[in-house]
């Protein structure tokens, strides 16, 4: 079945340090592929998302790129912020009815 | 659009009791997702609708646990009786049943059973 592997946390970088979380999948088809972000106290929101093979996502700085060959979607950002800190969840949604399916989750906490 | 909404925000009940959660998805999303987020046990799906319909419960931990979704407005999630276990952090989703779209949350309710 469809099934999302993301990076073991938690990850502790220091301000403007380079951040990648490894996710990897597993799908039938031809998934569309998503990060989310949950701050603290707070349910999950959308960072960014890619619709098929090679396409870009990117929002507030942060990038990840679909890429079938290696069936990835790796989480990268230049120079992280103290605000970056938070949970983020790799998804893949292959099927027709808004069904999700998550990752574990990666707790990133940036340090000043 | 006011997003995804989810009353109570918190909710601390005894043991036995029943519990009620509401959910009010975005106008005009058709499909509507319950989730349960523990430390131990991450992000879980329970149920979701599309259309109103219920199309997997699977996720359901047992009979205890109940959904409804009477109209395309509006949905809850029913425990009874409740248990310390059930304790955890229950959001509510919505979505366009389109591959390529994305799940807007709510805020969650925060149960504790003691």
């Amino acid at each position: 079945g469809n099934s999302v592997t993301q990076m073991e946390g938690p990850v502790t970088l220091s301000e403007e340090a380079f951040l990648t979380i490894n996710c990897t999948y597993t799908a039938t088809g031809y998934p569309s592929l998503f990060w989310y972000v949950q701050y603290p106290g707070e349910g999950l929101q959308l960072l960014l998302k890619a619709t098929k093979a090679d396409d870009k996502g990117s929002n507030k700085g942060f990038e990840a790129t679909y890429r079938k060959e290696t069936t990835s979607f790796h989480l990268e950002k230049g120079s992280v912020q103290v605000s970056d800190s938070a949970v983020y969840f790799c998804a893949l949604n292959s099927g027709n009815t808004g069904k999700l399916i998550f990752g574990q989750g990666t707790t990133l906490q940036v340090k000043p | 659009d006011a997003g995804v909404i989810q009353s109570p925000r918190h909710e601390v009940t005894e043991m036995g009791q029943e519990v009620t959660l509401r959910c009010k998805p975005i106008s005009g999303h058709n499909s509507l997702f319950w989730y349960r987020q523990t430390m131990m046990r991450g992000l879980e799906l329970l149920i979701y609708f599309n259309n109103n319909v219920p199309i997997d419960d699977s996720g359901m931990p047992e009979d205890r646990f109940s959904a409804k979704m009477p109209n395309a407005s509006f949905s809850t999630l029913k425990i009874q009786p409740s248990e310390p276990r059930d304790s955890a952090v229950y959001f509510c989703a919505s979505s366009l049943p389109l591959a390529g779209d994305e799940q807007y949350f709510g805020p969650g309710t925060r149960l504790t059973v003691t």
